[in-house]
């Protein structure tokens, strides 16, 4: 069983439909950072949240930690075809290195 | 600005060959560690570094040895490449550990086949 549970693992869509995406596990995190990776790149940072409850706002995206720091969302309103890519949640763990979930591959037709 | 740099970016290697996977960083960050990337399986922890001279484990080691002679260069080596390895290596540095607070920077990629 992996520490992060990503959902859907894969998710096609149209341009201008909204979207979310799930991180999950039953162990509690003092922060949880989203990650996009475009084809044959390595992962860019999107957001850090640290506080349960907490919504950060990053242009159309939008991201959610929950209330018990367990879990968190990524909403994206009204996709589009650059939003494409691979987004991944992770969290502190190891000697505070990262660990990874699964992923959410996205991709946004025109 | 360079960041963290990975070479080679493809290599093809044969069962039993060993090879070394160079990671450079230019932002004279302490922390800096190695990922595989398999599909499906998001990134999985090789070997990591919080400074110079220390190296450990992470969760898929095995295979693989690291070691931290300069802030700036951490070489990942395969010591006998097996079919198993072939996946994508990324190397990671910042400037603190963990997540709260801190940006890791993740270099493009090593795309390693072992035929």
């Amino acid at each position: 069983t992996q520490l992060l549970e990503q959902s859907p693992q894969f998710l096609s869509i149209q341009e201008g439909e909204n979207l979310t995406v799930y991180c999950n596990s039953s162990s509690v995190f003092s922060s949880l950072q989203w990650y996009r990776q475009e084809p044959g790149e390595g992962p860019v940072l999107l957001v850090t949240v640290v506080t349960g409850g907490e919504v950060k706002k990053l242009k159309r995206l939008t991201f959610q930690f929950g209330d018990a720091r367990k879990d968190s969302s990524l909403h994206i309103t009204a996709a589009q075809p650059g939003d494409t890519g691979l987004y991944l949640c992770a969290v502190d763990n190891a000697g505070n290195m990262l660990t990874f979930g699964g992923g959410t591959r996205l991709m946004v037709k025109p | 600005n360079a960041g963290v740099t990975q070479t080679p970016k493809f290599q093809v290697l044969k069962t039993g060959q060993s090879m070394t996977l160079q990671c450079a960083q230019d932002m004279n960050h302490e922390y800096m560690s190695w990922y595989r990337q398999d599909p499906g399986m998001g990134l999985r922890l090789i070997h990591y570094s919080v400074g110079a001279g220390i190296t450990d484990q992470g969760e898929v080691p095995n295979g693989y040895n690291v070691s931290r002679s300069t802030t700036e260069d951490f070489p990942l080596r395969l010591l006998s490449a097996a079919p198993s390895q072939t996946s994508v290596y990324f190397c990671a540095s910042s400037y603190k550990r963990g997540s709260s607070g801190n940006t890791i920077y993740f270099g493009e990629g090593s795309w390693l086949t072992v035929v």
